[in-house]
Parts: C-alpha cells; structure tokens; sequence
C-alpha cells in the first residue's frame, strides 16, 4: 500500500509568517493533489500537480512536486487567520492521502 | 445543486444494527469513492467503483459492503454495526480513474452507542 506522511501534523503560527507543510510518498507516482478541509466540513479541492517540478500558486498558498525526492510542498505565504484549516496531500490515481496538518493561525 | 450527495448526513445507532449510507452524484462521472475519516482525521480509503466495477477494495471488515446500482450511485452498507465504526465517511467522484481531481460530499457522521 501506498504511504504519505506529511510534516508536521500540527502547526500553529502567527499571522505575517511563512511556513512549509511537507507531504512525502513511499512509492512512484506523478499526481499529487493537496486539499483543504474546515472544521466539520468536506474537502475542498486546492491544487492538482500532475508531472514532475509542477509548481502552483492561489493566493498565499503555492504548491509544488519532485516526484524523483517522492515529495511535494505547500509553502504559506504571510499566514492570515482564514487559512487555519487541516490541509491533506493524496497521492497516485487511487487517491491515497496524507496524515493531514491541522493548521492554526494565531492573530 | 450538490454534486456529490450523502444521505443521512447524521447517523447514531446502536451496536449491532445495519445501517446504509447512500450517495449520488449528478456530475456525469466514471468513479465513486468511500473514505473514512477517524477522529483524527485520517482519511482513509475503502472503496472505488469505476462504471459500477469494484477497481479498489482496501482492508476492511467484510461486514461493510459497497453497492453501486449505476454509475451516479455508490451506496455503503454496514452490518453488524461495532463503536470503532464511528467516524465520518466521505463519498466522492472524479471523472475517471486516471488522476483527475476527485470531488467529496459532505461526510455522513456515524455514532454507533
């Protein structure tokens, strides 16, 4: 089976501040997707990385693939309290996902 | 419109009972998923149907059994209901099984007391 990890599980950091969530794959793939879910809430679809030094960007968020490293970023730029959320990267064409990083941005 | 639908969206039940979970999607799409996600928010797959064929059947107790009547529909049923049951399950589609993105309902919350 398919594993990924991401790094760390929780993160709480001031708003202004960058940061990296860190999402590695054990075995080969080029998809990879990151997704974003609030609090009680369904996932929402963020980024969709499909080949190797993909790289994205929606606002403060910028995501990115090295599929030879099997590692993927989700960089956060200048923090602001609507990002806090648990974010979670899925791999492969079954969708395998992460651990999640519940994310929470202190004012 | 929701695109992906799950009914019901609440669920507590006693140990032992059998419970369905159903889910439809209007979007027109080849694949249906269900996830579970446990109180610490792993999420984990259990089932995909592509054209209403298993494609993935990961390790789960043969109490739970997926059942796909057409393509829009992928429902779960769920014998012999146990606590460790509890969790919140996710449908989803996508449009096929080739790494497009794949698209949730809203979760449907079981409790089983």
């Amino acid at each position: 089976e398919l594993k990924v990890e991401q790094n760390p599980l929780f993160l709480s950091m001031q708003e202004g501040k960058n940061y990296t969530i860190y999402c590695n794959y054990s075995t080969t793939s080029d998809r990879l997707y990151w997704y974003r879910q609030d609090p009680g809430k369904s996932l929402e679809s963020l980024f969709v990385l499909l080949s190797n030094g993909a790289v994205k960007q929606e606002g403060r968020l910028m995501a990115s693939l090295d599929t030879k490293a099997r590692l993927s970023t989700l960089h956060i730029t200048a923090a602001v309290h609507d990002l806090s959320a648990t974010y979670f990267c899925a791999v492969g064409n079954q969708f395998y996902f992460g651990t999640g990083t519940s994310l929470t941005v202190i004012p | 419109d929701t695109a992906v639908s799950q009914t019901p969206k609440y669920l507590v039940t006693q140990m032992g009972n059998d419970k369905s979970i159903k889910c439809e999607q209007n979007l027109g799409h080849d694949t249906m998923y269900w996830y579970k996600q446990d109180s610490k928010k792993f999420l984990k797959i259990m089932f995909s149907y592509n054209n209403k064929e298993l494609i993935i059947n990961e390790t789960v107790p043969n109490r739970f059994s997926p059942k796909s009547p057409d393509k829009a529909h992928l429902n779960l049923h769920i014998n012999s209901l146990e606590l460790g049951d509890s969790a919140v399950y996710f449908c989803a589609s996508s449009p096929g099984t080739q790494g497009n993105t794949i698209y949730f309902g809203e979760g449907s919350w079981l409790t089983v007391v």
